[in-house]
C-alpha cells in the first residue's frame, strides 16, 4: 500500500498572494494529478504530470502553476488568489496513464480560503 | 453539460437498510469507476467495472453497468452509519484522456 500526503491542510490566504500546495506519493506512481473541488461542482482537473519534469495542462489551467521535480512529488502554486475564493485541492496518483480504467489515489485535501 | 451525472442528489436511509446511487454518462466508455469520498478525505475508489462486465461486486456493494442505456449503478446492502458519504461515478473523456471526469456526487446520510 501506499499514501499521498498534502500539506498544508488548511491555507489561509489574501488577495492576489501566490500560494504553493504540495503533494507526496509513496506509491512510485508516474502520473500525478492536481484537482480542484468547489461546492456543487465536483472535481475538475487543474494539471497533471505522467513522470518527472512532465507538465500537462487540465481543463482548468489558468491561474495556477505546476512543477514535478520529483517523482513523489507534485507542487501547485495559485499565481494570484482571487477574494472571497473558497476551494478544497486534491491531489492524485495512478499507475496507468490516462483513460477510464486508471485507478485514481487520492490525497485528503487542501482546504484554501482566500480573504 | 457533465459527461457523468449522478442522481439523486441526496438520499438519507436507517442503518440496515438498502440504497441504489444512479449514474448516467454520455460517452462510449470502457470501464466506470465509483468513488466514495467521506467528509474531511479524498475520494476512494469503491468498484471499477468494465463494459464487459453487468455486474461487479466488493462485498456489500454491487455495481451494475448498461452500455446501451450508458447507465450504471450503485447498491450499498446492510447499511452503516459509516457508509455515510458523497458517491461519485467517474470517466473518462476517452481512453487516452488524462484525468477522470466526475460527476456531481450524490450524498448518502446513513442514520442510526
Amino acid at each position: 500500500g501506499g499514501i499521498i500526503t498534502q500539506t498544508p491542510k488548511f491555507l489561509i490566504g489574501q488577495e492576489g498572494q501566490k500560494l504553493t500546495l504540495k503533494c507526496q506519493q509513496n506509491f512510485n506512481h508516474d502520473t500525478m494529478y492536481w484537482y480542484r473541488q468547489d461546492s456543487g461542482k465536483g472535481l475538475r482537473l487543474i494539471y497533471y504530470s505522467i513522470t518527472e519534469n512532465d507538465l500537462q495542462k487540465g481543463d482548468l489551467s489558468e491561474g495556477y502553476d505546476a512543477s514535478r521535480e520529483k517523482k513523489s512529488s507534485f507542487s501547485l502554486t495559485v499565481t494570484s488568489a482571487q477574494k472571497n475564493e473558497m476551494a478544497v485541492f486534491l491531489c492524485a496518483s495512478s499507475i496507468v496513464a490516462g483513460g477510464n480504467q486508471d485507478t485514481q489515489y487520492f490525497g485528503p485535501g487542501t482546504r484554501l480560503l482566500v480573504l | 453539460s457533465q459527461l457523468a451525472e449522478e442522481n439523486p442528489w441526496a438520499l438519507s436511509v436507517h442503518e440496515g437498510e438498502s440504497v441504489t446511487v444512479n449514474c448516467s454518462y454520455k460517452t462510449s466508455i470502457t470501464a466506470l469507476q465509483w468513488y466514495r469520498q467521506k467528509s474531511g478525505e479524498g475520494p476512494a475508489q469503491l468498484i471499477l467495472i468494465r463494459s464487459n462486465e453487468r455486474e461487479k461486486r466488493n462485498g456489500r456493494l454491487r455495481a451494475t453497468l448498461d452500455t446501451s442505456s450508458q447507465s450504471s449503478s450503485l447498491s450499498i446492502t446492510a447499511t452503516r452509519c459509516e457508509d455515510t458519504a458523497v458517491y461519485f461515478c467517474a470517466t473518462a473523456k476517452n481512453n487516452y484522456a488524462q484525468g477522470l471526469t466526475f460527476g456531481l456526487g450524490t450524498r448518502v446520510s446513513v442514520f442510526p
